[in-house]
């Protein structure tokens, strides 16, 4: 089975640290996506990644960058974060793209908090 | 405004009880999935339905795509308290590399 490993479970920063979230997969996934899930809300995606090197922004990227130096692992930068960033975090790839029917495959997210 | 959105938000039922789960969009979709989240884990893929009016079962779980491809449902017979979680639907537009995810149903089956 495919195996979605973010690095943190928990994570406490504060006011205008720079924070590194990062995910690996180990199944050779083209794709790569991460989600924000906040009560209510669902998941919203911030940034996706296709190849390496290759990014696109999602549906709420402000905030946020995005790094993909090697397939198996994407990394999500927040520059300066903020209270309003305080969220689950989840990374999740795809063999493919999200296409019609394409499985996502999710890791078990990190919950960040920021104070 | 969500493009794809769920009801109930909360659902708590006893063991053995029916239920069913609305995903309701104006827009029309090219494939819609269900998945199930568990606390403390990412969410798991149920079923990907991807031909209007299509009707998927997968155990006590049945899954219908509305005929016109805007809505679905999930219904879950003679509920188990496995059964709980947070269940979110997810539809594609033919367009696009995006999952449009909805608010999510939490479902707490009580024993």
């Amino acid at each position: 089975d495919v195996k979605v490993t973010q690095s943190s479970r928990y994570l406490v920063k504060r006011t205008g640290e720079k924070v590194f979230l990062e995910c690996v997969q180990d199944m050779d996934h083209e794709n790569m996506f991460w989600y924000r899930q906040d009560p209510g809300l669902g998941l919203r995606l911030i940034y996706f990644s296709y190849d390496v090197k290759m990014k696109e922004k999602g549906d709420i990227p402000e905030g946020y960058s995005v790094s993909r130096e090697k397939k198996e692992r994407f990394s999500l930068i927040l520059e300066s974060a903020s209270t309003n960033q305080t969220s689950m975090y989840l990374c999740a790839s795809s063999l493919f793209g999200t296409t019609r029917g394409e499985k996502l495959f999710f890791g078990s997210g990190t919950q960040l908090s920021v104070l | 405004t969500q493009l794809l959105e769920q009801s109930p938000q909360f659902l708590s039922i006893q063991e053995g009880e029916n239920l069913t789960v609305y995903c309701n969009s104006s827009s029309v979709f090219s494939s819609l999935q269900w998945y199930r989240q568990e606390p403390g884990e990412g969410p798991v893929l149920l079923v990907t339905v991807v031909t209007g009016g299509e009707v998927k079962k997968l155990k006590r779980l049945t899954f219908q795509f509305g005929d016109a491809r805007k809505d679905s449902s999930l219904h879950i017979t003679a509920a188990q308290p496995g059964d709980t979680g947070l269940y979110l639907c997810a539809g594609h537009k033919a367009a696009g590399n995006k999952l449009t995810f909805g608010g999510g149903t939490r479902v707490l089956v009580k024993p």
